[in-house]
């Protein structure tokens, strides 16, 4: 089975703390991803990366930043955390034939006061 | 610009009294639609991909259909434990990055 961790279940943060998050995979998936998901809004991406070393923006990357340094971990930076970050950040990951599902981690709900 | 809509936004059964939930989609060729479970809390669940119409899966009591403009996710004889929100997404073209839909939140009552 696919297994995708992600570092933390919850976090609590301060307004202006850099924040990072890490999102391992264990089946050798080329493409990673970045959401965040707030009631009513749905999923919104963030970053996607594609290789090691590539990332392309998504819908919503002011104030995060990605880094992909080896194939299976994809990690999401808030550089300086604010109140409006608060949400359910979820990493995903897919193999890069075709078009393929998913496969979400766990989430990571945080909250910035 | 690919578009999803699913609906009903939310949907309450009494066990045991089958339903489906509806995924219409837009988009400049379809390379395939896929189907998720999300629990409160977690992150989504992959079910189902879905890459031609007429095509069809089932996982339990759920079955997912496609025609050329939506896919209906079927749920037989439901039970309480398949309350969830059922997400649904496309992929089009050669991008990497799927189209979500906001989701059909589904509550079985024993």
């Amino acid at each position: 089975d696919v297994k995708v961790t992600q570092s933390s279940r919850y976090l609590v943060k301060r307004t202006g703390e850099k924040v990072f998050l890490e999102c391992v995979q264990d089946m050798d998936h080329e493409n990673m991803f970045w959401y965040r998901q707030d009631p009513g809004l749905g999923l919104r991406l963030i970053y996607f990366s594609y290789d090691v070393k590539m990332k392309e923006k998504g819908d919503i990357p002011e104030g995060y930043s990605v880094s992909r340094e080896k194939k299976e971990r994809f990690s999401l930076i808030l550089e300086s955390a604010s109140t409006n970050q608060t949400s359910m950040y979820l990493c995903a990951s897919s193999p890069p034939e075709g078009m393929s599902g998913q496969y979400f981690g766990p989430g990571t709900r945080l909250t910035v006061t | 610009e690919d578009q999803v809509t699913q609906s009903p936004e939310a949907l309450r059964l009494q066990e045991g009294e089958s339903s489906s939930l509806n995924c219409s989609y837009t988009v400049s060729g379809l390379r395939g639609l896929f189907w998720y479970r999300q629990d409160p809390g977690k992150g989504p669940e992959f079910l189902f991909t879905l890459y031609s119409a007429g095509e069809e899966k089932e996982k339990e009591r759920l079955k997912a259909t496609l025609t050329k403009k939506e896919s209906f996710l079927h749920i037989t004889a439901p039970k309480p434990e398949d309350s969830a929100t059922y997400l649904c997404a496309v992929g089009s073209g050669g991008s990497y990055i799927p189209t979500f839909g906001r989701g059909t939140s589904l509550i079985v009552h024993p």
